[in-house]
């Protein structure tokens, strides 16, 4: 069984970089057809898709996000990184890394999701 | 972008009674939606894909259909872990995948 472990800062400052990491456990981060997934939630609990990963190092991101998110996979560590830049009150919010199934871009692992706020 | 809408967005249940939820998208998303259950600290759960195909190990009280544009998620006979937040998805037309607002399921 795949399981997805979030960590990094909980807090950021303002105008700075968010960077999360994401280790992968139960399988490698290279089989299948899967994409590895940023989701992220805020307090008034609507999900928004940040992008995703396939190992190889292709990368899809949501467009209102594209200019500040960057994806990272690190195969030998079974991990992949978020790093989003320029962050501000509103990107205060649960942050999922989650696998896109073989097949369907839907999502059917996720982690346990790390609060990440930002505040001075 | 595909905007998603959720109705009614608080559900009002007995336990055994039928829920139905409601998904509707801004244009057709064909059969290409998804739905999602999320309980209180945990991340969402996928239920259903392709509108209507069950995620491995999801019970059969809960059952979906539609297509185009409007689509419903159906609980057949509510059980006590049936209570949480549900969340539909579209994956036709993207980036970026878009998710509805939610309905709670709430005990009545």
């Amino acid at each position: 069984q795949v399981q997805l472990q979030e960590s990094g800062p909980g807090l950021v400052k303002p105008s700075q970089t968010l960077s999360l990491t994401c280790t992968v456990s139960g399988g490698s981060i290279r089989s299948g057809g899967y994409y590895w997934s940023w989701i992220r939630q805020h307090p008034g609990k609507d999900l928004e898709w940040i992008g995703y990963i396939y190992y190889s190092g292709a990368t899809y991101y949501n467009p209102s996000l594209k200019s500040r998110v960057t994806i990272s996979v690190d195969t030998a560590k079974n991990q992949f990184s978020l790093k989003l830049s320029s962050v501000t009150a509103a990107d205060t919010a649960v942050y999922y890394c989650a696998r896109k199934s073989d097949g369907y871009n839907v999502f059917d692992f996720w982690g346990q999701g790390t609060l990440a706020t930002v505040s001075s | 972008e595909i905007v998603m809408t959720q109705s009614p967005a608080t559900l009002s249940v007995s336990p055994g009674e039928r829920a139905t939820l409601s998904c509707r998208a801004s244009q057709s998303v064909s059969s290409s939606l998804a739905w999602y259950q999320q309980k209180p600290g945990q991340a969402p759960r996928l239920l259903i894909y392709g509108a209507s195909t069950r995620a491995t190990g999801i019970p059969a009280r809960f059952s979906g259909s539609g297509s185009g544009t409007e689509f419903t998620l159906t609980i057949s006979s509510l059980q006590s872990e049936d209570f949480a937040v549900y969340y539909c998805q579209q994956y036709y037309n993207w980036p970026p995948l878009t998710f509805g607002g939610g309905t709670k399921v709430e005990i009545k």
